[in-house]
């Protein structure tokens, strides 16, 4: 098992540009999320997913559109990016209830200049 | 008020110390409770549940008062290699985590 992968490791993005970042699991988990990291801020949610075709927001979603088509892959857009999103992003699966260890994915490090 | 505070030291502690550490949150319907270690410039990874009779793994002790609303953790023999950030972290049941901003741990020889 690959477990989390996300793509690409790193993106510098000019200012109003878009870009989608991947992410994808093989272990038939229905929770995934995305989380951005920003120096003392810890790990805040922007989107979640508790199964295909169900998105929510997190605590910071503006700037950001998720979708789920399929159980694997939980891919998060940025349609016009901003230097505040500036981040390294990580995207976590879960396996539910019962199994609430969440998985990392290595993260993506964006700079948006 | 952050959901979920921690310390952000560091903590510089001697190999072999014992150090703890501690973290409050402000939702009292939080219902799981973990501590995660991340490495610098890598991913968090659990390193244990917290559960309210306290839980033990090794040298890792994790307790709950859920009356005071603060989770510890417990490092003893500290070693070079837990040298990381350690954050506490909350799931209130919406099935997404609030993380703290994690304390940092360096462990000297």
């Amino acid at each position: 098992n690959a477990g989390v992968t996300q793509t690409p490791k790193f993106q510098v993005l000019k200012t109003g540009q878009s870009m989608t970042l991947q992410c994808a699991q093989d272990m038939n988990h229905e929770y995934m999320s995305w989380y951005r990291q920003d120096p003392g801020m810890g790990l805040r949610l922007i989107h979640y997913s508790v199964g295909a075709g169900i998105t929510d927001q997190g605590e910071v979603p503006n700037g950001y559109n998720v979708s789920r088509s399929t159980t694997e892959d939980f891919p998060l857009r940025l349609l016009s990016a901003a230097p505040s999103q500036t981040s390294v992003y990580f995207c976590a699966s879960e396996g539910g209830f019962g199994q609430e260890t969440q998985y990392f994915g290595p993260g993506t490090r964006l700079l948006v200049l | 008020r952050k959901e979920v505070e921690q310390d952000p030291g560091p903590f510089n502690v001697p190999e072999g110390a014992t150090v703890a550490f501690n973290c409050t949150y402000s939702n009292s319907a939080s219902q799981s409770f973990f501590w995660y270690r991340q490495d610098c410039r890598k991913e968090p990874k659990l390193l244990m549940s917290v559960y309210s009779s306290g839980n033990e793994d090794g040298r890792f002790t994790a307790q709950l008062n859920r009356a005071s609303q603060y989770i510890s953790l417990l490092i003893r023999d500290s070693k070079l290699s837990d040298s990381a950030t350690y954050l506490c972290v909350v799931d209130t049941g919406r099935r997404a985590l609030t993380f703290g901003s994690g304390t940092r741990l360096q462990v000297q020889p």
